[in-house]
């Protein structure tokens, strides 16, 4: 195990509602990174949070929304949920730079968009 | 564009042989990084092994080794001896290495399937 971990494991929402998924990172691990999965792709970037700042964005619309807090535990939220939001989404930390800033990923959340 | 490129259709594999998972990558940066990583059907994206491009060496980390052909951009991994376990699906992804980019880029996957 990785140490990352995640909140909820699964949930389904309708269209137009607004969700928000947690994310734990590894102890010592102050980046934290969002990304989305469709069914039978690889993961997508999202967003990069470090040291509360965001660090970085992937090819989302301004709904997805993240914050990292003190203790470098992170939120992902998403308003206005469309039916193609349905997927499954993943949190990483990075290690320091000394050990190549490898990302290592939680279980993920899988969201059902009804 | 399409940086990291995975086209093998899923494979069968038998128990306690090897299998090479092919990626190929593309990327004008000097410096990059690779890696792999396996999902089993649970979910959990699990790292297994990482390639600088300044790397000389292949990487290895036990039974996975990386065949890291760099004028050729490909990265292909090898599983040694697969056991059950290793049937899931497996990522190759790249992080372009500027300043403040943490990124990585993945491909599709290929689906490993081990038979005893």
């Amino acid at each position: 195990e990785t140490g990352v971990t995640q909140s909820p494991t699964h949930l389904i929402k309708t269209r137009g509602q607004q969700v928000t998924l947690r994310c734990s990172s590894q102890s010592g691990h102050n980046t934290v990174s969002w990304y989305q999965q469709a069914l039978g792709q690889g993961p997508q970037f999202i967003f990069q949070y470090y040291r509360e700042e965001e660090n970085g964005r992937g090819n989302f619309p301004p709904r997805f929304s993240g914050l990292q807090f003190p203790n470098y535990s992170s939120e992902l939220n998403v308003n206005a949920l469309e039916l193609n939001d349905s997927a499954l989404y993943l949190c990483a930390s990075s290690s320091p730079p000394s050990e190549k800033e490898t990302q290592y990923f939680g279980p993920g959340t899988r969201l059902l968009v009804l | 564009a399409q940086k990291i490129t995975q086209t093998q259709p899923g494979m069968f594999v038998q128990e306690k042989e090897a299998v090479t998972l092919d990626c190929t990558y593309d990327t004008s940066d000097q410096s990059y990084g690779l890696f792999w990583y396996k999902q089993p059907s649970s979910g959990e994206m699990i790292f297994l092994i990482y390639q600088g491009s300044y790397d000389e060496q292949n990487a290895t980390e036990g039974r996975y080794s990386l065949n890291f052909q760099k004028a050729r951009k490909s990265a292909n991994l090898v599983i040694s001896a697969s056991q059950l376990g290793d049937s899931a699906m497996y990522f190759c992804a790249m992080r372009e290495e500027y300043y403040g980019n943490n990124r990585l880029a993945f491909g599709k996957g290929n689906q490993v399937v081990v038979i005893p």
